[in-house]
């Protein structure tokens, strides 16, 4: 079956540090993969997304993520966090079967900053 | 250009009442999408509409059912509202490339 997998439900950093957020995926086929934030009672902002091509893909806000098939996985990197960054971040899959296309999303990852 | 639209951004309704919930994609988008977020988890899948045809369904009950207007706009109603029913209701709109474009939500309060 297909899933996404965010192992960390929070995760905790200081101002100015690096941040890596986990996502695993389980997908037959090659997946379209996204990173989208949110924050408290907040829509969801795509910050990135990988269809295909170069694995390290840019996101805004300073976000990356790399596609690693072989892991299965597609963690969302940023080299220095800012308070703003402060939110609830989701790891999605997009899954096609017989014309019906839908995201299928993790638990989510909510990062917190200590000043 | 104006985003995802979505109506109305907070309702509180009683056990058993029905609710019909709006969603406007962007312009030039012909597929809506609807999800539900409870508190806590991941949205989850309810429905795809693209030019106006059911392109996929959730495992959701069938009190939930959404439609899609010539003008791409949709709608979501759900009957016989239970306590389980609250939650956020997302709606996206995404054009051929698979980039869903989400609205605010619509924060659903049963009681």
């Amino acid at each position: 079956a297909q899933s996404v997998t965010q192992p960390d439900i929070h995760i905790t950093v200081s101002e100015g540090a690096s941040l890596e957020l986990r996502c695993n995926y389980s997908y037959g086929a090659t997946p379209y993969l996204f990173w989208y934030v949110q924050s408290p009672g907040q829509g969801l902002q795509l910050l990135l997304k990988y269809f295909s091509g170069d694995t390290l893909v840019q996101g805004i806000k300073g976000f990356e993520a790399e596609f690693k098939r072989s892991q299965s996985s597609f963690n969302l990197r940023k080299p220095s966090v800012h308070w703003s960054d402060a939110a609830e971040y989701f790891c999605a899959v997009g899954a096609e079967s017989g014309g019906n296309y839908q995201l299928i999303w993790g638990a989510g990852t909510k990062l917190i900053i200590k000043p | 250009d104006a985003g995802v639209t979505q109506s109305p951004t907070h309702l509180i309704k009683t056990r058993g009442q029905h609710v019909t919930l709006r969603c406007s994609p962007i312009s030039g988008h012909k597929s809506v999408s609807w999800y539900q977020q409870v508190l806590g988890q991941g949205p989850q899948f309810i429905f795809q509409y693209y030019e106006k045809e059911e392109r996929g369904r959730g495992n959701f009950p069938d009190r939930f059912s959404a439609r899609q207007f010539p003008n791409y706009s949709s709608e979501l109603n759900v009957n016989a509202l239970l306590l389980g029913d609250s939650a956020l209701y997302l709606c996206a709109s995404s054009s051929r490339d698979r980039e869903a474009f989400f609205g605010q939500g619509t924060r659903l309060t049963v009681v």
